[in-house]
């Protein structure tokens, strides 16, 4: 069964700092990693979608990496804004074609 | 061409009432997934649908709910004699293909509160 982890679960930041957000999963034979993010109440936004073939992803101020060996994608949003305080949601996607989701990342970025 | 479409977006039922939720995939979709986020909790999935027939509905409860994904119409995500312990957010989302590469789009969600 896979398990997803996302660390830290909550952190702020000031305005213009990088942000790292970590995610794991216990289960290499993964097809794609996706990066979501939620605001309070609302739905899903996809940001970026990692094949299992790739390493990294990249658009805009967002790049995601991918380490299938390890089990681990991160997350990086450089030069925060108040904007992109939201849960940021890894998901994976193994054989069965469901997606396993962490917890999340709570993100505050403080002006 | 419209995003996947949830309906209703909120919805409270009192409990031992029944909730139906509805969702719309995207134009061109055929595959609809159903995941449950309960509070403090990440989504989880429920079951996997494609027209007229389920696929994987091993994240469901196995009483009081059920899941459809007509020919014609919208998947409905059906349950019976609410608890307070079903209030979550229920989460739609659809594929075009069958395939593990493919993108899930999801909607906005329905929000249920059992009171």
């Amino acid at each position: 069964k896979q398990e997803v982890t996302q660390i830290p679960a909550a952190l702020s930041v000031p305005e213009g700092e990088n942000l790292v957000l970590n995610c794991s999963f216990t289960d290499s034979a993964i097809y794609n990693l996706q990066w979501f993010r939620q605001d309070p109440g609302k739905g899903l936004t996809s940001l970026l979608l990692i094949q299992s073939s790739q390493r990294e992803q990249t658009s805009g101020r967002l790049n995601a990496s991918l380490d299938k060996s390890s089990g681990r994608s991160t997350l990086y949003i450089a030069a925060s804004q108040p904007g992109d305080s939201a849960t940021y949601l890894c998901a994976v996607k193994s054989g069965n074609n469901r997606l396993a989701f962490g917890k999340g990342n709570q993100v505050v970025v403080i002006p | 061409n419209a995003g996947v479409m949830q309906n209703p977006r909120h919805l409270v039922r009192r409990r031992g009432q029944e909730a139906r939720l509805r969702c719309s995939p995207m134009k061109g979709h055929s595959h609809v997934y159903w995941y449950r986020q309960l509070p403090e909790e990440g989504l989880k999935f429920m079951v996997y649908l494609q027209k007229e027939n389920i696929i994987d509905e091993s994240g469901m409860p196995k009483e009081r709910f059920s899941a459809e994904f007509p020919k014609e119409g919208p998947s409905i995500l059906r349950i019976q004699q609410v608890v307070r312990g079903d209030s979550a957010a229920y989460f739609c989302a659809s594929s075009r293909f069958e395939q593990p590469q493919e993108t899930q789009y999801f909607g906005p969600g329905t929000r249920l509160l059992v009171l």
